[in-house]
């Protein structure tokens, strides 16, 4: 049973380069999650999806966009990538409101 | 909206010493409560939540936590500390009921000397 997947978990981008975090969950949740975590900020909500085909912004959703196409599936886009926008990553699926957090994914952006 | 505050950044115990984590919440209701461990380049696990009833809850790895509503609190608390629980812990809040959003605090990071 592997949770929460995160793809890649490791990524260094230049500005204005895009890219796309994967994040797939093997558990059938409805609810899904995009996080970026920073130092002294905790975890803040960027995009999230309450089912298949539906998303949502969180607090901190400037410069990104999602997809929830499957409902196994929760992509993170990245169309521009800005120096501020290097982060830890975590996507979370949750039922019955426990979240399950994939392993996280660091992006540095130079 | 809803918050969370955990007033302590940094905390340093000595292994076998009892450990207090605290956490404060505002939110209009009765919230649904969580604490969330993070060891180093890990992902968050739930250690213990508080949804309604015995408001003291008991948790994995020997850790309980206590809701006090009066003082909106939701502390963290373990007899004994072992090395193996150095970690950042995070204590979290989500309304009761409808779409389940969940706000987290900034953390507090556990570091255990022997």
């Amino acid at each position: 049973n592997a949770g929460v997947t995160q793809t890649p978990k490791f990524r260094v981008l230049k500005t204005g380069q895009s890219m796309t975090l994967l994040c797939a969950q093997d558990m059938n949740h409805e609810y899904m999650y995009w996080y970026r975590q920073d130092p002294g900020m905790g975890l803040r909500l960027i995009h999230y999806s309450v089912g298949e085909g539906t998303t949502a912004k969180g607090e901190v959703p400037d410069g990104y966009n999602v997809s929830r196409l499957k409902k196994q599936n929760f992509l993170l886009g990245l169309e521009s990538a800005a120096p501020s926008q290097t982060s830890v990553y975590f996507c979370a699926s949750s039922y019955l409101n426990v979240l399950t957090f994939g392993a996280g994914s660091r992006l540095t952006v130079l | 909206a809803q918050s969370v505050t955990q007033p302590d950044i940094h905390i340093t115990v000595s292994e076998g010493a009892s450990l207090e984590l605290r956490c404060n919440y505002s939110y209009g209701a009765t919230p649904y409560l969580f604490w969330y461990v993070q060891s180093p380049g890990q992902g968050l696990q739930l250690l213990l939540k508080y949804f309604s009833g015995d408001t003291l809850v008991q948790g994995i790895k020997g850790f309980e936590a206590e809701f006090k509503r009066s003082q909106s609190s939701f502390n963290l608390r373990k007899p004994s500390v072992h090395w193996s629980d150095a970690a950042e812990y995070f204590c979290a809040v989500a309304p009761s009921g409808g779409y389940q959003k969940v706000t987290f605090g900034t953390g507090t990071k556990l570091q255990v000397i022997p």
